[in-house]
């Protein structure tokens, strides 16, 4: 499977644990992308990188939220002392090019629950 | 929250009926996209417009870049089982953002 790969696919967790989720993007794809949604809503910005720079992060993501893309390929979203607004799926999303042309491929999504 | 104001919110239609669904924006966009997702998965990119006034077509789909530039409409011809899931517009400028989605239920 060449497409985008999300891990876990659904995490339940306690409020005020730690969660990391980890994206792997499509192997060509220099851009990846993270969003979150919650149930009726549709995908909201979290943060987006080129190659390994993180290039813009949305207000939604709060110093609790960090992410990274060490090696210009796989990213991780930490989510820490989470609480029970944070309770959404976290969608990876990936494309290439120089800008954004909005076409992104996405992943299935990591779906946390928190308690 | 959401910049997008996307109608309807659901819809429930025959199959074999045509649907129609729109996106508007308080702002001028560089590009218009749709795309549609399933239970449990991503969403999937459907049509991809990037010139006022252009309309696209993807076998059944018709998709048109508003001329105001602040709007974009989906129809879905003949529409069969499916075609189910929720559709979202998508748009802006640099940053892309998502509307609320429109939850098509087909019936047989």
């Amino acid at each position: 499977d060449t497409g985008v790969s999300q891990d876990p696919r659904h995490k339940i967790t306690k409020r005020g644990q730690n969660v990391t989720f980890r994206c792997d993007p499509i192997s060509e794809h220099n851009r990846l992308y993270w969003y979150r949604q919650t149930l009726g809503q549709g995908p909201e910005f979290l943060t987006y990188f080129q190659n390994e720079a993180q290039l813009e992060k949305s207000r939604l993501l709060s110093d609790r939220f960090s992410a990274e893309r060490p090696k210009g390929s796989f990213s991780t979203l930490e989510i820490q002392r989470t609480e029970q607004g944070d309770s959404a799926m976290y969608l990876c999303a990936s494309s290439f090019g120089d800008y954004n042309t909005g076409e992104l491929f996405f992943g299935e999504g990591s779906r946390l629950t928190v308690l | 929250g959401q910049q997008l104001n996307q109608s309807p919110q659901s819809m429930f239609i025959q199959e074999g009926e045509d649907v129609s669904m729109n996106c508007t924006s308080s702002s001028i966009f560089n590009t218009w996209l749709w795309y549609k997702q399933d239970p449990g998965e991503g969403p999937v990119l459907l049509i991809a417009l990037y010139k006022a006034g252009e309309l696209t077509s993807n076998g059944r789909l018709t998709a048109q870049f508003g001329i105001t530039r602040k709007d974009s409409f989906l129809n879905i011809s003949a529409s069969i089982p499916s075609d189910v899931g929720i559709y979202f517009c998508a748009g802006g400028l640099n940053d892309m953002r998502f509307g609320a989605g429109t939850r098509l239920t087909v019936k047989p």
